[in-house]
């Protein structure tokens, strides 16, 4: 089955600075990337998300990037902000396995005033 | 739109019990919803696949007869949690996709907080 791998599991920066969160993915098959952002004790929220046929997604402070060839996708937050630090999950799926998600590991991020 | 509803948000139980958990697709139908658990500081576990009017399909190493899934209507599917131990102690995610936006995009309850004493 799948697997995802996500890098770093944590990560602190300074207000007004980017945040880059990797992932890499073993199925080339998968060709839906979401990531979600998740508060304590709350539900996971879609940010942004991209398929197998686009490189590049941005929406304004963020944007994700794929490679499909080497089978890692990317988060990059600029400008970050405090009410950017939560924990940050990656994952990937496939039609053919009835579009289950794969959850990366998740990434803890916070942005210190 | 494309929201779903969780109940209860929050419940404790003690060891040998089980608990019964609902999951609602509140305006639209859900032909397919999924049940995640989620341990302190970890990332989600998917752990089945909940198919209307069809067994439910369990993730490797998930006990099916542990935990129960019932997808009775287009609008809920519930998970019991049966005999639970403090082993069960975690938080339960269910989502659910919405038809008619290509069966990609999952939508997650607000998640329900098992404890079992």
């Amino acid at each position: 089955g799948e697997n995802v791998e996500q890098h770093p599991s944590t990560l602190s920066v300074q207000e007004g600075d980017s945040a880059v969160i990797k992932c890499t993915y073993s199925d080339s098959a998968s060709n839906y990337f979401p990531w979600y952002k998740q508060e304590l004790g709350k539900r996971p929220q879609l940010i942004i998300d991209i398929r197998s046929n686009v490189g590049e997604k941005k929406d304004q402070r963020i944007a994700v990037t794929l490679n499909k060839t080497a089978k890692h996708f990317s988060l990059h937050i600029t400008e970050t902000q405090p009410e950017d630090s939560a924990v940050y999950f990656c994952a990937a799926s496939q039609r053919a396995a009835g579009n289950k998600l794969t959850f990366g590991g998740g990434t803890r991020v916070l942005v210190k005033p | 739109g494309a929201v779903v509803s969780q109940h209860p948000s929050w419940v404790i139980c003690k060891s040998g019990t089980s608990v019964k958990i609902e999951c609602r697709s509140l305006d639209f139908q859900a032909t397919t919803m999924f049940w995640y658990r989620q341990f302190p500081k970890q990332s989600l576990m998917l752990m089945a696949t909940s198919n209307e009017g069809s067994k439910a399909t369990y993730e490797q190493g998930v006990e099916k007869d542990k935990f129960l899934i019932n997808h009775a209507s287009l609008t809920l599917s519930t998970l019991t949690v049966t005999s639970a131990h403090p082993e069960d102690s975690s938080f339960y995610i269910c989502s659910a996709r919405v038809p008619d936006r290509g069966q990609i995009e999952q939508f997650f309850g607000p998640g329900t907080r098992l404890t079992v004493l």
